[in-house]
């Protein structure tokens, strides 16, 4: 069975940085792309960015809102991606998912068809 | 940055047909997924490719893509599927979420 696990998701304050995980099981890890997606309270899903399989070079993309203040990098040999996040802003607030993009080596057929549950990410003064 | 519209809600009567539209430049053009998140719960895709549903989605959820327009159709609407219905496609390297349809079933 598939399984991603969001974890790293707390108060921070503005200014601040932090570093999300996503720890998978049940999947061959380095043959998939890996996508972050956010929902502010309320709001709709948001793209963050992704970061393609080591077959494509670990290449990453981002979406404008995070371009710069955000990476994305993956560690294969443990299954783990990560979404570490810097100059944090109030408007970052939201819950945190990590998805699979499948099929293996997608392009413009990528689609997110397992996701985490979520990690709420609350960014505070 | 290329944009999705969707309404952002529409009323079907249960047992009825819901149909959830999706705009955007040349869409058909495109590979539209469709993802439902319901209450307090995580987005399930239900639609891929425009026309594809995943192992475990039932029959009563079709897509379809042309020109301008993606179009997600619910038959025989039940109330677990009222629910948010957000549509996706990959533009330029990046991938774009519509806003999001509220489907209530009366």
């Amino acid at each position: 069975e598939v399984q991603l696990v969001e974890s790293g998701g707390d108060l921070v304050q503005p200014g601040r940085s932090l570093r999300l995980s996503c720890t998978t099981s049940g999947l061959t890890f380095g043959d998939y792309a890996i996508s972050w997606v956010r929902q502010a309270p309320g709001k709709g899903l948001e793209w963050v960015g992704f970061i393609r399989s080591e077959a494509y070079g670990e290449t990453t993309e981002y979406g404008a809102s995070v371009k710069g203040r955000f990476t994305i990098s993956r560690d294969d040999s443990k299954s783990i991606a990560y979404l570490q996040m810097n100059s944090l802003k109030t408007e970052d607030t939201a819950v945190y998912y990590c998805t699979r993009e499948a099929p293996v080596y997608c392009g413009a057929d990528c689609r997110n068809d397992y996701w985490g549950q979520g990690t709420l990410v609350n960014v505070s003064s | 940055s290329y944009e999705l519209n969707q309404r952002l809600s529409v009323s079907v009567a249960l047992g009825q047909t819901a149909r959830i539209t999706c705009g955007g430049n040349n869409i058909g053009s495109k590979n539209v997924n469709w993802y439902q998140q319901r209450p307090g719960q995580v987005p399930v895709l239900v639609i891929y490719s425009d026309t594809s549903r995943p192992s475990g989605i039932p029959e009563r959820f079709s897509g379809f893509n042309s020109e301008n327009t993606a179009t997600l159709t619910i038959s025989r609407a039940q109330a677990g599927d009222e629910a948010d219905y957000y549509c996706q496609v990959w533009d330029s390297r990046s991938a774009v979420f519509g806003g999001g349809t509220k489907l209530t079933v009366l």
